[in-house]
């Protein structure tokens, strides 16, 4: 079946510093792929999407590229900020199936 | 804004009650989903529904049941609550489609003494 690898966590930056979380998937087909953050005490938020290969998804300076060859989608940020420390998720959708998540990384980001 | 609205934040229940936990959406969204959050586990699908009155099992169904009576309303039942459900619930919902997100209600943390 379908499913997604997430680098293992904690991560933890200084602010300012520069971010990647990897992110592999397995899936029959062509998924969509989405990255969700979820701060302390809250549910998951959409943090960005691609639908198809090469899309690049973005939103509040973070981006991720939809690699069909790499069957990758790694989340990249240039500036991290205190206020980003949080658990990031990758999941993928294929047809009208539920997400797949993966396992989440918890980033913590230091002043 | 998709505004996805569970009933509670946090219940403490007993052992052996039924809780119900529920969880309405504003879209119109077809789908809706019913997971549950556990350290080191991460995030696993309990129940899922396509459409009213229809209901899919995830992958850890077992001690559970659902109810979608109508469009924007999904229930999580637990029939005889044990200490191994205490757990933080997540409800979501999204329209039909392999591009459309799920969104995201703020959880629920059940506590089961």
């Amino acid at each position: 079946g379908d499913s997604v690898t997430q680098m293992e966590g904690p991560v933890t930056l200084s602010e300012e510093a520069f971010l990647t979380i990897n992110c592999t998937y397995t899936a029959t087909g062509y998924p969509s792929l989405f990255w969700y953050v979820q701060y302390p005490g809250e549910g998951l938020q959409l943090l960005l999407k691609a639908t198809k290969a090469d899309d690049k998804g973005s939103n509040k300076g973070f981006e991720a590229t939809y690699r069909k060859e790499t069957t990758s989608f790694h989340l990249e940020k240039g500036s991290v900020q205190v206020s980003d420390s949080a658990v990031y998720f990758c999941a993928l959708r294929s047809g009208n199936t539920p997400l797949v998540f993966g396992k989440g990384t918890r980033l913590s980001v230091i002043a | 804004d998709v505004k996805v609205t569970q009933s509670s934040r946090y219940l403490v229940k007993r052992t052996g009650e039924k809780v119900f936990l529920e969880c309405v959406q504003d879209m119109d969204h077809e789908n809706m989903f019913w997971y549950r959050q556990d350290p080191g586990l991460g995030l696993r699908l309990i129940y899922f529904s396509y459409d009213v009155k229809m209901k899919e099992k995830g992958d850890i169904p077992e001690g559970y049941s659902v109810s979608r009576e109508k469009k924007e309303r999904f229930s999580l039942i637990l029939e005889s609550a044990s200490t191994n459900q205490t757990s933080m619930y997540l409800c979501a919902s999204s329209f039909l489609g392999s591009n459309q997100p799920q969104h995201f209600g703020d959880g629920t943390r059940l506590s089961i003494l």
